[in-house]
């Protein structure tokens, strides 16, 4: 079991570029979840999906995040246009049936 | 809604001394807790969780949680702290319902250090 995986594990980008950050969750697991972590904020809940279907993303905080899952395997992050306050590591997890999330090592993200 | 609160942002302690992180949290109904622990530049890591039953959980490296219904707490213990155990610690409640289901809200996160 390779764990949950994302890339890039690092991302610098300029101020109005488009950034896609990706994940691919543990096969079996059938709920993924979107993580942001800043030091002023904490880690807060971006968005999640059930079986490919995003449930809830009233934590996406601007238009400019979207979030995709195409199949079982495979979620995107895009956010259009970035900026600085963009700047996190962000984190996917997934997790099967249970209440156990298990996480991946994380994108850290510096938007200059 | 729910939510975490982790009054301790660092925490020092001497090697080989016991550790308390204290974790209190406001949830309507019987909550579902855990601990993470996330060394640098990592991702997170389960340390053990807390759904049903007897109120103290044993986890992994040796730690330990007990919930405390009538103080909203969910304290982690651990009786020796090593010089590895030093990392940034999250306390964390199950949103929604399900108990877990739609994911969970985590505290601010306890900082911990360890003094040689």
């Amino acid at each position: 079991d390779a764990g949950v995986i994302q890339s890039p594990r690092h991302e610098v980008t300029e101020m109005g570029q488009e950034v896609t950050l990706r994940c691919k969750p543990i096969s079996g697991h059938n709920s993924l979840f979107w993580y942001r972590q800043t030091m002023m904020r904490g880690l807060e809940l971006l968005i999640y999906f059930n079986n490919n279907v995003p449930i809830d993303d009233s934590g996406m905080p601007e238009d400019r995040f979207s979030a995709k899952m195409p199949n079982a395997s495979f979620s995107t992050l895009k956010i259009q246009p970035s900026e600085p306050r963009d700047s996190a590591v962000y984190f996917c997890a997934s997790r099967p049936g249970a209440n156990v999330l298990t996480f991946g090592a994380g994108s850290r993200l510096t938007v200059l | 809604a729910q939510s975490v609160t982790q009054p301790d942002i660092h925490i020092t302690v001497s090697e080989g001394a016991s550790l308390e992180l204290r974790c209190n949290y406001s949830y309507g109904a019987t909550p579902y807790l855990f601990w993470y622990v996330q060394s640098p530049g990592q991702g997170l890591q389960l340390l053990l969780k807390y759904f049903s039953g007897d109120t103290l959980v044993q986890g992994i490296k040796g730690f330990e949680a007990e919930f405390k219904r009538s103080q909203s707490s969910f304290n982690l213990r651990k009786p020796s702290v090593h010089w590895s155990d030093a990392a940034e610690y999250f306390c964390a409640v199950g949103r929604g319902s399900g108990g877990g289901a739609d994911g969970l809200t985590f505290g601010k996160g306890t900082h911990l250090i360890i003094q040689p």
